[in-house]
C-alpha cells in the first residue's frame, strides 16, 4: 500500500463550488505540505503543517484553507474554486526526527474548475 | 531569496545515450539537494539527495548527481538512458527557514528516442 494517498485522484468542478482534497500518509510523519504544480513553475508551497495544532501558510495560500484532523490526515479546501485554480496537488510528508527535509509526495490530485 | 533553477525545458536523447541534466540553485551554505521524477499520471518518486560529506552521489535506477559548491551546481546523471526514463525531473533545495519546505525549480522533461 502506498505511504501517501490522496483523494480524489481527479475531480472536474465548476466556478464558485467548495471542493476538499483529502491526503493521509501512514510513514508516521508529523510534517506535512500541500504544494500546487503548475506547467513551466514546478511545485509551490500552499500550506504546511507540523502537527495537529500547527498550520502554517505558504507562499500561495489565498484561496485555499487546510485542517489536520490527525497526524495523519490533512486535507485541503478550496472554498469558492475558481478557474485558475485547475492544477495538481500534491501532498507530502517528512520526518521532523531526520532533520534533513527529505519529502515524500502522494499520487496527486488532478483539479479541474471550469 | 532562495531558487533553483533548471535551465532546460526539454531534453531529447537516444535510448542508450548518456545523460546530464542542469540544476543550479542560489545559497550561500551547503544546501539540502534533492532529485525528484515525475513519470506520466504519478506523483514525485525521490531519485537521491545531497546534505553533506562525497559530492558525488548515487541514486535509484541508475542515477547519480554531483554537488560542486563553486558552480552552486547539483546536475544529475545517467550513463545510459533507457525508453522508461522518459519523465520530467526536478530539482529542489530545502528551504533554510522555519518551514522546511522545498523550493523547485520549474522541471525538465526527457523524451527518450527508441
Amino acid at each position: 500500500d502506498a505511504d501517501v494517498t490522496q483523494t480524489p485522484r481527479n475531480r472536474i468542478t465548476k466556478t464558485g463550488k467548495r471542493i476538499m482534497l483529502e491526503c493521509s500518509q501512514t510513514k508516521g510523519h508529523d510534517r506535512m505540505y500541500w504544494y500546487r504544480q503548475d506547467p513551466g513553475l514546478g511545485l509551490r508551497l500552499i500550506y504546511y503543517s507540523f502537527d495537529v495544532k500547527d498550520i502554517n501558510k505558504g507562499e500561495i495560500s489565498d484561496g485555499y484553507s487546510v485542517s489536520r484532523q490527525a497526524q495523519a490526515k490533512f486535507s485541503l479546501s478550496l472554498e469558492s474554486a475558481i478557474p485558475n485554480q485547475t492544477a495538481l496537488y500534491f501532498c507530502a510528508t517528512s520526518d521532523a526526527e531526520t532533520g534533513t527535509d527529505t519529502q515524500y509526495f502522494g499520487p496527486g490530485t488532478r483539479l479541474t474548475v471550469l | 531569496a532562495q531558487s533553483v533553477t533548471q535551465p532546460d525545458i526539454h531534453i531529447t536523447v537516444s535510448e542508450g545515450a548518456s545523460l546530464e541534466l542542469r540544476c543550479n540553485y542560489s545559497y550561500g551554505a551547503t544546501p539540502y539537494l534533492f532529485w525528484y521524477v515525475q513519470s506520466p499520471g504519478q506523483g514525485l518518486q525521490l531519485l537521491l539527495k545531497y546534505f553533506s560529506g562525497d559530492t558525488l552521489v548515487q541514486g535509484i535506477k541508475g542515477f547519480e548527481a554531483e554537488f560542486k559548491r563553486s558552480q552552486s551546481s547539483f546536475n544529475l546523471r545517467k550513463p545510459s538512458v533507457h525508453w522508461s526514463d522518459a519523465a520530467e525531473y526536478f530539482c529542489a533545495v530545502g528551504a533554510m527557514d522555519s518551514s522546511y519546505k522545498l523550493i523547485f525549480g520549474s522541471g525538465t522533461r526527457l523524451l527518450v528516442r527508441p
